[in-house]
């Protein structure tokens, strides 16, 4: 069964609007988590590693007011695309570690009309 | 310099024929790990197979088989017997550093197989 749970798997909203999109460590606690995204016949980029309790550490050219990420608790982290733009439809794609193995989310789909 | 090379955009293979999908990279890192990942349309990442540096036999699992040529910096994956439902994108991935100490992974751009009934 699936190790890294994604909500939504697919969403659409307007431009301007903030969309939320959640990672879930299941039966396992995961002290850091990694956001990627992926444009469509393009590959994963690393956007951030989110760290439990503690800021999440962005690379560089991602924008970090605009990709929110929070990581309250040691099951759960998630990524908020604040006033979203046609230009953010993506892939958004997350993942944890567990017994040091390497698990992917089944990804999120953002279309912003 | 791009870390993670992947020069077939697309390739076909007949089914129950092997197929290589190539793969090169670039670390100044003694120790670090090569990934293949297989995403079918439905965008889900597969953890098909995983390489470490400093591992001399080339990695196997089931069907697939990493050739590892660290002098040239290849890690080529091979399928073997495909089936059609191998058809989907393959990445090639790589973490720089020892296992445990890094777990971002570099992708590369990929390469979309068809597999031909």
């Amino acid at each position: 069964g699936a190790v890294v749970s994604q909500h939504p798997s697919r969403v659409i909203c307007k431009s301007g609007t903030s969309v939320k999109i959640e990672c879930r460590s299941l039966d396992f606690q995961a002290t850091t988590m990694f956001w990627y995204r992926q444009f469509p016949k393009q590959s994963l980029m690393l956007m951030a590693t989110s760290n439990e309790g503690s800021k999440a550490t962005y690379e560089q050219g991602v924008e970090k007011d605009k990709f929110l990420i929070n990581h309250a608790s040691l099951t759960l982290s998630t990524l908020t695309v604040t006033s979203a733009h046609p230009e953010d439809s993506s892939f958004y794609i997350c993942s944890a570690v567990r017994w040091g193995e390497l698990f992917f989310g089944e990804g999120s789909r953002l279309t912003v009309l | 310099a791009q870390k993670i090379t992947q020069t077939q955009p697309g390739m076909f293979v007949q089914e129950k024929e092997a197929v290589t999908l190539d793969c090169t990279y670039d670390t100044s890192d003694q120790s670090y790990g090569l990934f293949w990942y297989k995403q079918p349309s439905s965008g889900e990442m597969i953890f098909l197979i995983y390489q470490g540096s400093y591992d001399e036999q080339n990695a196997t699992e089931g069907r697939y088989s990493l050739n590892f040529q660290k002098a040239r910096k290849s890690a080529n994956l091979v399928i073997s017997a495909s089936q059609l439902g191998d058809s989907a994108m393959y990445f090639c991935a790589m973490r720089e550093g020892p296992k445990g100490s890094n777990y971002k992974l570099t992708f590369g751009k990929g390469t979309l197989l068809t597999v031909n009934p």
